[in-house]
């Protein structure tokens, strides 16, 4: 199965800072690709990001960027400038393949608290 | 507004009833999905299906079961079979599961209480 890990159970970072959530997993497959999704406390899951296995540059998205690093299997979500509204469950989700379709496997995920 | 709609948003039911939890899509998307998520836990995979009358086992279907009569809707049935049914479930649904950039967008999920 593949595994993917997300050191950080817990972060802090100060409004307007800059944070970086971290990401590594384990697959064979040479063509996956990566999701992040926001979880705030309500539950809905809101896509971020995402980033091809054959993309040659780190994918971006207003605030958000990845920090991709294919050798070393590590897709770290950054977020810049950061803003209260970002407190929430973060969750990196690398795709696996089988059965000629492509499904999501979630880590457990980092909870960003942003203070004042 | 296009999008998922996951209905009830709580249910509480009693040990050993089935229930069905409702997921509609206007988005045109041909593949959904059906994820279960225990607190403090990532999301799992429950059923697939990639286009109408077809769906596939995820990683943890013991106890579940889907139908995909229609493209815009993929219901799951929570059965008494469920051994630990409590827990937070999130639909989705791409374009199609057929390729590796397509977006997966979620509901806003049901809380399932069996008491």
């Amino acid at each position: 199965a593949q595994k993917i890990t997300q050191t950080q159970p817990g972060m802090f970072v100060q409004e307007k800072e800059a944070v970086t959530l971290d990401c590594t997993y384990d697959t064979s497959d040479p063509s996956y690709g990566l999701f992040w999704y926001k979880q705030p406390s309500s539950g809905e899951m809101i896509f971020l990001i995402y980033q091809g296995s054959y993309d040659q540059q780190n994918a971006t998205e207003g605030r958000y960027s990845l920090n991709f690093q294919k050798a070393r299997k590590s897709a770290n979500l950054v977020i810049s400038a950061s803003q209260l509204g970002d407190s929430a469950m973060y969750f990196c989700a690398p795709l696996r393949s089988g059965a000629g379709s492509y499904q999501l496997t979630f880590g457990k995920g980092t909870k960003l608290s942003v203070i004042p | 507004d296009g999008g998922i709609t996951q209905s009830p948003k709580y249910l509480f039911r009693k040990e050993g009833q089935n229930v069905t939890l409702s997921c509609e899509q206007n988005l045109n998307h041909d593949a959904m999905y059906w994820y279960r998520q225990d607190p403090g836990q990532g999301l799992r995979l429950i059923y697939y299906s990639q286009i109408v009358n077809d769906f596939q086992k995820g990683d943890i279907a013991e106890g579940y079961s889907v139908s995909r009569e229609k493209k815009e809707s993929f219901p799951l049935t929570v059965t008494s079979a469920q051994k630990n049914p409590t827990a937070f479930y999130l639909c989705a649904s791409s374009i199609g599961a057929g390729a590796s950039g397509n977006t997966i967008y979620f509901g806003e999920g049901s809380w399932l209480t069996v008491v």
